[in-house]
């Protein structure tokens, strides 16, 4: 079974430029997630979909920060426009209609 | 709110050694826990859950133990192995049922391993 796939692996950009990022989920999760990890800690929820539908999207800093889950199978997320303190790796996930996520590998994102 | 709080590390160890990590949390309701690692340019992978108070999760020769009266959900291995060395990360959901959970994590214990 594929896991979850996500691309780039790296970026780099400077500050007020925009990025995007794209996950493929496992194929038949509903629930799709999009993590932010700094470097240090552990990662943040930013928000959360089910099928095509916003779950959580509390801690998404909607001013630069956009989602969006399309036929309810890929997402982007777009940073537009970005800062330093953007840099982290971004990480995807997936579920099924249980509560255990599988990770994608992450794009490390570098904001100069 | 939910919290999860875990040792700080880079714990380093000998090979063969045992390993604990600790991990303790702030949670309403009743969540699972899970244990993920993370490896070098790697993504996260789910090292063992449990679900439900005195559960043991085990993997790898990983396990922990669902502690409620304790709050707890240490890490412990036997024997360490040198490809054990890792970023290892706590993590509760928030017992919501459907639809999938969200995850709260510890800041993560960087486990290094020498021969």
């Amino acid at each position: 079974e594929a896991g979850v796939a996500q691309s780039p692996r790296y970026k780099i950009i400077e500050k007020r430029q925009s990025v995007a990022f794209w996950c493929n989920p496992i194929s038949g999760h509903a629930t799709l997630y999009w993590y932010q990890q700094i470097l240090g800690q552990g990662p943040k929820l930013l928000i959360q979909f089910q099928n095509n539908g916003v779950v959580d999207d509390s801690q998404l800093p909607k001013d630069r920060f956009s989602a969006e889950r399309l036929k309810g199978v890929d997402s982007t997320l777009k940073i537009q426009p970005a800062k330093l303190e953007d840099s982290a790796v971004y990480l995807c996930a997936s579920s099924l209609y249980t509560d255990t996520q599988y990770f994608g590998p992450g794009t490390r994102l570098t904001v100069l | 709110g939910n919290s999860v709080t875990q040792m700080e590390g880079p714990v380093t160890l000998s090979e063969e050694a045992f390993l604990t990590i600790n991990c303790t949390y702030t949670a309403t309701g009743y969540p699972s826990l899970f244990w993920y690692v993370q490896y070098p340019g790697e993504g996260l992978q789910l090292l063992l859950k449990a679900t439900k108070a005195d559960d043991k999760g085990s993997n790898k020769g990983f396990e922990a133990t669902y502690r409620k009266e304790t709050t707890s959900f240490h890490l412990e291995k036997g024997s360490v192995q040198v490809s054990d060395s890792a970023v290892y990360f706590c993590a509760l959901s928030d017992g919501v049922t459907g639809g999938g959970n969200k995850l709260t994590f510890g800041t993560g214990t960087q486990l290094k391993v020498e021969l």
